[in-house]
């Protein structure tokens, strides 16, 4: 376990619908990430969160929706998303905003979109 | 245009051997640099990085790393593999410039060792 849990671990929506993912962390950490990682794809940075404010959106679709509540918690919400969309959605997390500092990452959600 | 490089889709080693698996880098600027490693429905693991200082790094379950800044390389290496680190490997370089700070990662490699 790496201090990062990820809720839920598999989704299936259709593209009509509205869900949500949950990014936990319980190491202290000030800076939370989203990633996409696509089959064949390198991974794709979404957006970056330092202390709780927005330092980063990678040109993400407006269907694409972060939260940060805290330093500790982390959402995704999602509507009318497409099927291209389908991924391994992971979240991570770093201490500070030092560039020395290592990612530690969450298992990930399996989304779906049929 | 900053990158880094996995030339190497895949590596297969026989269990016992030495194993390598590539990373080269383009970047601007004094790069921070990390190994991660992903098994099967897990997120990324970070494995080792450098920053400064010798460039031979050590990191977790055996594994070392070389940066070779002339080369503009960090090679991941093991010197004797084991089934259990067939894996997807991610080399990934951070580089903090004028208040700027970029991950980029690799496309990655997948590690398969034979028994």
């Amino acid at each position: 376990e790496t201090g990062v849990t990820q809720t839920p671990r598999h989704l299936v929506m259709g593209m009509t619908n509205k869900k949500s993912l949950k990014c936990e962390q319980h190491l202290g950490h000030n800076a939370m990430y989203w990633y996409k990682q696509s089959a064949k794809k390198p991974l794709e940075l979404m957006f970056v969160y330092n202390f709780k404010e927005q330092t980063e959106n990678n040109s993400v679709p407006s269907r694409f929706s972060p939260e940060c509540p805290n330093s500790s918690h982390l959402f995704l919400h999602l509507h009318t998303l497409q099927p291209e969309d389908s991924a391994l959605y992971l979240c991570a997390s770093r201490l500070g905003t030092s560039p020395t500092y290592e990612q530690y990452f969450g298992p990930g959600t399996r989304l779906t979109v049929t | 245009a900053q990158s880094v490089a996995q030339p190497e889709d895949q590596v297969n080693v026989a269990e016992g051997n030495p194993l390598t698996v590539k990373c080269t880098y383009s970047v601007s600027g004094n790069p921070y640099l990390f190994w991660y490693v992903q098994y099967p429905n897990r997120g990324l693991q970070f494995l080792l990085k450098y920053i400064t200082g010798d460039n031979l790094v050590k990191g977790s379950y055996g594994f070392e790393a070389e940066f070779n800044k002339s080369q503009t390389s960090f090679h991941l290496k093991k010197p004797s593999a084991l089934v259990s680190d067939s894996a997807l490997y991610f080399c990934a370089v951070r580089v903090f410039m004028n208040r700027d700070d970029k991950i980029i990662f690799g496309k990655g490699t997948r590690l398969h060792i034979l028994p």
